[in-house]
């Protein structure tokens, strides 16, 4: 049973466009959201965390917008870059009402070509 | 220079052997976790330590065990009851294994079993 539902698998854009990446979950209990952003060759590293409370998290050119009722979030990069070129992870967790580890997403490709 | 290191990078096995991965951190944090990637198929949880002494299986645990005999350090076995054993391994650690802790990942160590 997969918890989280992640889609594009892969995805190209060109620089400056604007990818999206959207994410689905099944258990309403989940309470934090974070992306996750891997280089090739590397582990993972945090790049934007949102709660269920608001509807968008802007940092720097990355956003998410979260959809309580829908149970969907998205990740919006904006004025992509070639350096953003990487696979994406959603995840989240039952992190404030039972402190549960984070379940990922499989992942999606993205290409930023010049 | 804090981290969390990963050796080795690449790791050659035989069918039917046991091997062992080492993982590392200096951060003084108190979660650890491991996570196979496949690809097409995002970070799965092997196992997790909240803290020295205890562990808890994830969702793909046969096959495999840990240890967490120290803070900084806890390796997994790969057993030969693992069945398709190889893939790439990460190990992470986040300071108090809840909540909206950060994990911090380590570089993997790709294992192929021949």
């Amino acid at each position: 049973q997969q918890q989280v539902k992640q889609s594009p698998q892969s995805l190209i854009v060109q620089k400056g466009g604007i990818p999206i990446i959207n994410c689905a979950y099944e258990n309403t209990a989940f309470d934090y959201f974070p992306w996750y952003q891997q280089f090739p060759g590397k582990g993972p590293a945090l790049l934007i965390a949102i709660r269920p409370d608001v509807s968008e998290k802007k940092e720097g050119r990355f956003t998410i917008s979260f959809n309580k009722s829908a149970k969907q979030f998205s990740l919006h990069i904006m004025d992509s870059q070639p350096g953003d070129s990487a696979t994406y992870f959603c995840a989240a967790s039952k992190a404030y009402s039972g402190n549960t580890p984070l379940v990922f997403g499989k992942g999606t490709r993205l290409s930023v070509i010049a | 220079d804090g981290g969390i290191t990963q050796s080795p990078k690449y790791l050659f096995r035989k069918e039917g052997q046991n091997v062992t991965l080492s993982c590392e951190q200096n951060l003084n944090h108190d979660a650890m976790y491991w996570y196979r990637q496949d690809p097409g198929q995002g970070l799965r949880l092997i196992y997790y330590s909240q803290i020295v002494n205890d562990f808890q299986k994830g969702d793909i645990a046969e096959g495999y065990s840990v240890s967490r005999e120290k803070k900084e350090s806890f390796p997994l076995t790969v057993t030969s009851a693992q069945k398709n054993p190889t893939a790439f391994y990460l190990c992470a650690s986040s300071i108090r294994g809840g909540r909206t802790d950060t994990q911090y990942f380590g570089p993997g160590t790709r294992l192929t079993v021949l």
